[in-house]
């Protein structure tokens, strides 16, 4: 079964951190990227960055944010340091097309099913 | 950054008729854009890419047109499972950027 599936429910304290999964089955996990978004509690959706054999990351996160691969067991992470309570958002982590492309530019059509990170003292 | 704008912000149609939502970008973006339709509790799911392109497994009562900065997603007939927000977003100029989303409830 083709699918993206994530870590569970994070809550956080201001600056903190927090490093949310994404497990992908069921297709070559290589030959995509993977692009993780952001959506605050009843708020649209935000890019966040792009990640397959190089990274880029929105400007807003420089300095706080990692995206890592590790292609052994075809995860991705998503970490995000210095929590403060506008992180708290539903992270999806999203496989991104075209395949066998290097380069932040594309479309989502696999998603994660959300993780949920709350940040409050 | 591109700023997409979404009309209208809301639409309350009966089953079987027509919807049309338009989306439009600060900028020309091209053909590069995609809709996404995304129910309460659940993740996006694409629709429509580079504009009038059917994702896999979209109906065809789903269709998209446009370029440029104007564009337009419409369904031909509403079934009662198409009700959800959606969205457009834009890949061409980095950051990638999304609209505020049409809500489509069903009467």
């Amino acid at each position: 079964q083709v699918q993206l599936v994530q870590s569970a429910v994070e809550v956080k304290k201001p600056g903190a951190s927090v490093k949310v999964s994404c497990k992908a089955s069921g297709y070559t996990f290589s030959s995509h990227g993977i692009t993780w978004l952001r959506q605050a509690p009843g708020q649209g959706l935000e890019w966040m960055g792009w990640i397959r054999h190089y990274t880029n990351y929105a400007e807003k996160f420089q300095g706080r944010l990692t995206m890592t691969t590790d292609t052994s067991t075809s995860t991705a992470y998503l970490e995000l340091r210095s929590l403060r309570p506008d992180d708290t958002a539903v992270y999806y982590c999203a496989r991104t097309l075209p395949p066998d492309y290097d380069f932040w530019s594309g479309y989502y059509d696999l998603w994660g099913q959300g993780t949920l990170v709350t940040v409050s003292s | 950054e591109i700023v997409l704008t979404q009309s209208p912000a809301t639409l309350s149609l009966s089953p079987g008729t027509r919807a049309t939502l338009s989306c439009r970008a600060s900028q020309s973006i091209n053909n590069y854009l995609a809709w996404y339709q995304q129910k309460p509790g659940q993740a996006p799911r694409l629709l429509i890419y580079d504009a009038s392109n059917r994702a896999t497994g979209i109906p065809a009562r789903f269709s998209g047109s446009g370029s440029g900065t104007d564009f337009t997603l419409t369904i031909s007939s509403l079934e009662p499972e198409d009700f959800g927000v959606y969205y457009c977003h834009q890949r061409s100029t980095r950051p990638p950027s999304f609209g505020p989303g049409t809500k489509v409830d069903i009467k």
